[in-house]
């Protein structure tokens, strides 16, 4: 298995700009995590999905950023317009189960510096 | 609500001695615990989770954990570190989805 596939693994922009990040999960697998993490922060969790419907959102900072889930097999997370403190490191995750103890697999990321 | 605690954000330990890395959780029904590590530079890998059944876990690359419910604590053991154990670990419990503690680097001294 290829594991969950994330690209750009490093994105570079201008402040004021759309980014768009994007995630492949393990096939098979019906659920998909959004992670943020930071020095100041450490690893937060900004959405999920169960079978392409986000589940909880309540993590995602502010109206700049956006997921979708269009199908089973790929997810975004936007952010327009991006700003300086949205540089981050961007990981998404997938498991075979929303709930229970199955095993969160993650991606390896997307370095994300805004200028 | 769930939430976990990681003592200590650096852990510094000579190679081949005993690795300790602390997690406290606080969980209001029986929880599901994890430990991941990220090596520099990559996304976090398990290396063992507790479901409910043996309380003392056994992991990868030598690693185990002890759930004590009467101590609502989940630490993360290895007899006896290597150099490349050099890494950011972290802790983390499920309930209606995760939360991870804040992560513990752990330096191996040669």
């Amino acid at each position: 298995d290829a594991g969950v596939i994330q690209s750009p693994r490093h994105e570079v922009t201008e402040m004021g700009q759309e980014v768009t990040l994007r995630c492949k999960p393990i096939s098979g697998h019906n659920s998909l995590f959004w992670y943020r993490q930071t020095m100041m922060r450490g690893l937060e969790l900004l959405i999920y999905f169960n079978n392409n419907v986000p589940i909880d959102d309540s993590g995602m900072p502010e109206d700049r950023f956006s997921a979708k889930m269009p199908n089973a097999s790929f997810s975004t997370l936007k952010i327009q317009p991006s700003e300086p403190r949205d540089s981050a490191v961007y990981f998404c995750a997938s498991s075979s189960s929303g709930v229970g103890t199955d095993t969160q697999y993650f991606g390896p990321g997307t370095r994300l510096t805004v200028l | 609500a769930q939430s976990v605690t990681q003592l200590g954000s650096h852990v510094s330990v000579s190679e081949g001695a005993l690795v300790l890395l602390r997690c406290n959780y606080s969980s209001s029904v029986p929880p599901y615990l994890f430990w991941y590590v990220q090596y520099p530079n990559q996304g976090l890998q398990l290396l063992l989770k507790y479901t409910s059944a043996a309380t003392l876990v056994k992991g990868i690359n030598g690693f185990e954990a002890e759930f004590k419910k009467s101590e609502t604590s989940f630490h993360l053991t290895k007899p006896s570190a290597h150099m490349s154990d050099a890494a950011e670990y972290f802790c983390a419990v499920r309930g209606n989805q995760f939360y991870f503690g804040t992560g513990t680097s752990l330096t191996v001294i040669p």
